[in-house]
């Protein structure tokens, strides 16, 4: 399918480990990426590539792929890191973009 | 520092036609190569993205808004411009232009955004 399918909500305990999700076909041709954003703000690039952070993104971030579905991983979950979370990738043709619907990290 | 910034009104009537600014430094559109995006978000939505335009001038467009969009560059004032036609209220969003970096796929660095509403 040409769209990228993420779980709306998601929670974590405070220290404990979560993964999101992204689902799509194109995902087996180009890897995801990921946003972060909190509320009010714009969203901040967090993971690219295989498994690349941006400098200043905590190494508790990781990103992973197998197949249709790309995951970002946080490791040890901060309150801080509650947000609202973007995949996105490029289209087949290669010159457009899309988002995913967004999940929603709630770290409880 | 890579900095952007979008301006451009706050209400707009339905049918009307908006412009956006995103004034960016930090970079060059000319020989540096990379490109702006455009990516709006309605209130409680998620991310669409509109269109880029690279140092080439080389644009592409949301295959579904194409026909309401067109996006230019003004490099000597380190300037990119998004007009969108016949503006409808289901457009009310925060419009970001973002920094893609030459030969990347992901944008890396966005501005603060521009919330557009749509009424009469």
């Amino acid at each position: 399918s040409s769209e990228l399918t993420q779980d709306p909500a998601v929670s974590v305990a405070l220290g404990q480990t979560v993964r999101i999700t992204c689902q799509g076909d194109i995902l087996r041709t180009y890897y995801a990426i990921w946003y972060q954003q909190k509320p009010g703000q714009a969203p901040t690039l967090v993971m690219y590539g295989k498994h690349t952070r941006p400098s200043g993104i905590p190494d508790r971030f990781s990103g992973s792929n197998s197949g249709s579905t790309a995951s970002l991983t946080i490791t040890g979950a901060q309150a801080e890191d509650e947000a609202a979370y973007y995949c996105s990738s490029r289209d087949s043709s290669g010159n457009h973009w899309m988002f995913g619907g967004g999940s929603r990290l709630t770290v409880l | 520092q890579i900095t952007l910034k979008e301006s451009g009104p706050m209400l707009v009537k339905p049918t009307q036609t908006l412009t956006l600014t995103c004034t960016f430094s930090g970079f060059s559109l000319t020989s540096s190569g990379g490109g702006v995006g455009w990516i709006r978000q309605p209130p409680g939505k998620a991310l669409e993205w509109l269109a880029i335009i690279y140092w080439d001038d080389f644009k592409h467009y949301s295959p579904s808004l194409q026909s309401r969009l067109t996006v230019t560059k003004d490099s000597s004032k380190n300037q990119v411009i998004l007009t969108m036609t016949n503006m409808d209220p289901v457009d009310t969003a925060t419009y970001f232009c973002a920094h893609n970096d030459f030969g990347a796929y992901y944008f890396d660095y966005w501005g603060l955004g521009t919330l557009v509403t749509v009424s009469s």
